[in-house]
């Protein structure tokens, strides 16, 4: 079973603090990993790509990739108010062919206290 | 965000009437996909499609079909709506193999 975990949460932090979410996943040849953002009620919106090993940068938001441990994390710095949603982490497994396929986690919740 | 409609956004339908929604994507994305969620159980990917009259199932796609006729819509059938198909249906699609998949905003689906 090709899975993606990650911590139901709810993960509370307070407002100007650093956010640390997580993922593992199973699948030892995945490729490309994605960080979405989904308020209540509202779609996912993707808001974080990395495809290599190593950090990825995008305003306050930081992506860490760890192939060898099979992990990936998603940093919130100056976390805000208005950050607190659910993030879900999502991976494309290697399915081979003309296969492509997101597997999502079920979604961190984050809670970001003024 | 990546042109992405569905329709309709809301719907309440009786057990065993057919249901079908669609999805509209103006980016001339070669994938698109159909997910429900639900609480507890995250994203759950019904059906996809990578071409034109190509489609392949999901993890859930027992009692929904899917058809694709055109490059730019994706229609998901559910044969005989039940109870248990309520939930939050997504589309969504992206360019090429590996790359980024951008969401449509949802259709609620309710089953009475």
């Amino acid at each position: 079973q090709k899975e993606v975990e990650q911590n139901s949460g709810p993960l509370s932090v307070p407002e100007g603090a650093i956010a640390s979410l997580n993922c593992t996943y199973s699948d030892r040849g995945s490729q490309s990993f994605f960080w979405y953002r989904q308020y209540s009620g509202k779609s996912p919106e993707l808001i974080m790509s990395i495809y290599s090993n190593g950090d990825k940068e995008d305003g306050r938001f930081t992506a860490q990739l760890n192939k060898a441990s099979q992990y990936v994390s998603l940093l919130i710095r100056d976390s805000q108010p208005s950050d607190s949603a659910t993030y879900l982490c999502a991976v494309n497994m290697n399915y081979g062919g003309a296969t492509n396929k997101l597997i999502f986690g079920t979604g961190t919740l984050l809670a970001v206290q003024p | 965000d990546a042109g992405i409609t569905q329709s309709p956004r809301h719907k309440v339908t009786e057990t065993g009437t057919p249901v079908t929604l669609r999805c509209h994507q103006t980016e001339n994305h070669r994938y698109m996909y159909w997910y429900r969620q639900d609480p507890g159980h995250g994203l759950r990917l019904i059906h996809y499609s990578y071409g034109v009259k190509d489609t392949d199932k999901g993890e859930v796609s027992d009692g929904y079909s899917v058809s694709r006729s055109k490059t730019e819509d994706f229609l998901l059938t559910l044969e005989s709506a039940t109870s248990s198909q309520t939930s939050v249906y997504f589309c969504a699609s992206l360019l090429e193999r590996g790359g980024e998949q951008y969401f449509g905003p949802g259709t609620r689906l309710t089953v009475t």
